[in-house]
């Protein structure tokens, strides 16, 4: 059974420091999405890869968020200099271009003090 | 610009009882719609989507134009029922599979 994974699991960290999220699509899927889910925004689409480029990351804070594929198999999200109002759970998933189906990871649950 | 409303952020109901968990879209386009579902300490999951018309679990959802509308009904709400569903929007066609999803209710079943 495929899985999208990503680590870490839970990361607490304290104002300002740098927070780093890594995802590991399903093999052979070619594009590639970072969400973050809070009460009250529900599901919010940060960035979009396709194919490693990035497509559209228009709902990322440009001055503190950064999203990149280093590789096909790998995914990262950073935020620098974190701040409390990035805590959240933060979702990876993948899934083949043209498909209707998003495969999700277990996401990341980020906690900022 | 693609937009999706769910209304309720949390539905209570009793077991057996009806559940209605309501969608709204906007999108000038012919859109596809998904309902995606997160049970307890699980990954978010599909749960169906408009262009199948099937019915998983007990639930359907018809694809309404006229009101943009893509509601989520059950005629008889189960215990393993209660979850958090996300409605979805895809545009239609091409080679995007990016989804926009709604704020999510939050469906809980009292026995």
């Amino acid at each position: 059974d495929a899985r999208v994974t990503q680590t870490p699991r839970h990361k607490v960290t304290e104002m300002g420091q740098e927070v780093t999220m890594r995802c590991q699509p399903i093999l052979g899927h070619n594009t590639v999405f970072w969400y973050r889910q809070t009460m009250m925004q529900g599901l919010e689409l940060l960035a979009y890869f396709r194919n490693r480029a990035p497509l559209d990351d228009s709902g990322m804070p440009k001055d503190r968020f950064s999203a990149e594929m280093p590789d096909a198999t790998l995914a990262t999200l950073k935020i620098q200099p974190s701040e409390p109002r990035d805590s959240a759970v933060y979702f990876c998933a993948s899934g083949l271009s043209g498909a209707n189906v998003l495969t999700f990871g277990a996401g990341s649950r980020l906690t900022v003090l | 610009a693609q937009r999706v409303t769910q209304p309720e952020k949390l539905l209570s109901v009793f077991k057996g009882a009806p559940v209605e968990l309501k969608c709204n879209y906007s999108y000038s386009g012919s859109p596809e719609l998904f309902w995606y579902v997160q049970y307890s300490r699980q990954r978010l999951q599909l749960l169906l989507r408009h262009i199948s018309r099937e019915s998983i679990k007990g639930f359907t959802a018809d694809l309404n134009k006229g009101e943009t509308s893509f509601h989520l009904k059950k005629p008889f709400a189960q215990e393993e029922d209660s979850a958090m569903y996300y409605c979805a929007l895809k545009r239609g066609g091409g080679a995007t599979n990016k989804l926009i999803f709604g704020t999510g209710t939050l469906l809980a079943v009292q026995p």
